[in-house]
């Protein structure tokens, strides 16, 4: 299919384990976004990538989240020792080239499903 | 910081009756405004949009307007369908910034024949 890419669909792990979410998004789009959908926070940006410029991570909740985005494509997720308060939904966004002056949709894929045991 | 506050759901109505689901923002400057759906089991999709001040954006029969004196974009619909039941997401990018979606907390819909 064309739309955002998210695996895998389901999570389940140990805490203190690390955890690794992908998200290969739309082909063609230069802008990625990942979003943490969770009962307590609502849904919660985390970091966005546009390009080769520096990633915002202004949204990440503590140093235990990292991120990267290989090629200008694939990205990853990454929490280290995760702890029971990561469980939530983390979503994943893509679109073109934000900030042209022409406000671009950002398509969703259906995201990740973290449990924290 | 910029943020969005919506009603709290959930919202229960019966087949063809009128729907408003209030959202304001607090923003500087001036942000695009959304709303966005998440059907049972399926990811968020973009409802409607607006960017700029008095712009209507509307889809699929529901409409929001944005009113920058009011820091309102309420959605509407005139008469919803059992399909319509879903969760509704306020949201907003911030002016200049990084189109970082701010999402307001969601209100579900319920919709019964």
């Amino acid at each position: 299919g064309a739309g955002v890419s998210q695996s895998p669909s389901n999570k389940v792990t140990e805490k203190g384990k690390d955890v690794e979410l992908r998200c290969d998004p739309i082909s063609g789009h230069t802008a990625l976004y990942w979003y943490r959908q969770s009962l307590g926070q609502g849904l919660e940006f985390l970091i966005y990538f546009q390009g080769n410029s520096a990633p915002d991570k202004s949204g990440l909740p503590s140093d235990r989240f990292s991120a990267e985005r290989t090629g200008g494509s694939v990205s990853t997720l990454t929490i280290q020792r995760t702890q029971q308060e990561d469980s939530a939904v983390y979503l994943c966004a893509s679109s073109l080239r934000p900030g042209t002056g022409i406000n671009q949709p950002q398509h969703f894929g259906d995201g990740t499903r973290l449990s924290i045991l | 910081g910029d943020s969005v506050t919506q009603m709290e759901g959930p919202v229960t109505l019966s087949e063809e009756a009128c729907l408003t689901i209030n959202c304001t923002y607090t923003a500087t400057g001036y942000p695009s405004l959304f709303w966005y759906v998440q059907y049972p089991g399926e990811g968020l999709q973009l409802l409607l949009k607006a960017t700029k001040a008095d712009d209507k954006g509307s889809n699929k029969g529901f409409e929001a307007t944005y009113r920058k004196e009011t820091t309102s974009f309420h959605l509407e619909k005139g008469s919803v369908q059992v399909s319509d039941s879903a969760v509704y997401f306020c949201a907003l990018t911030p002016y200049g910034g990084t189109d970082k979606l701010i999402f307001g907390t969601g209100t579900r819909l319920q919709v019964f024949p």
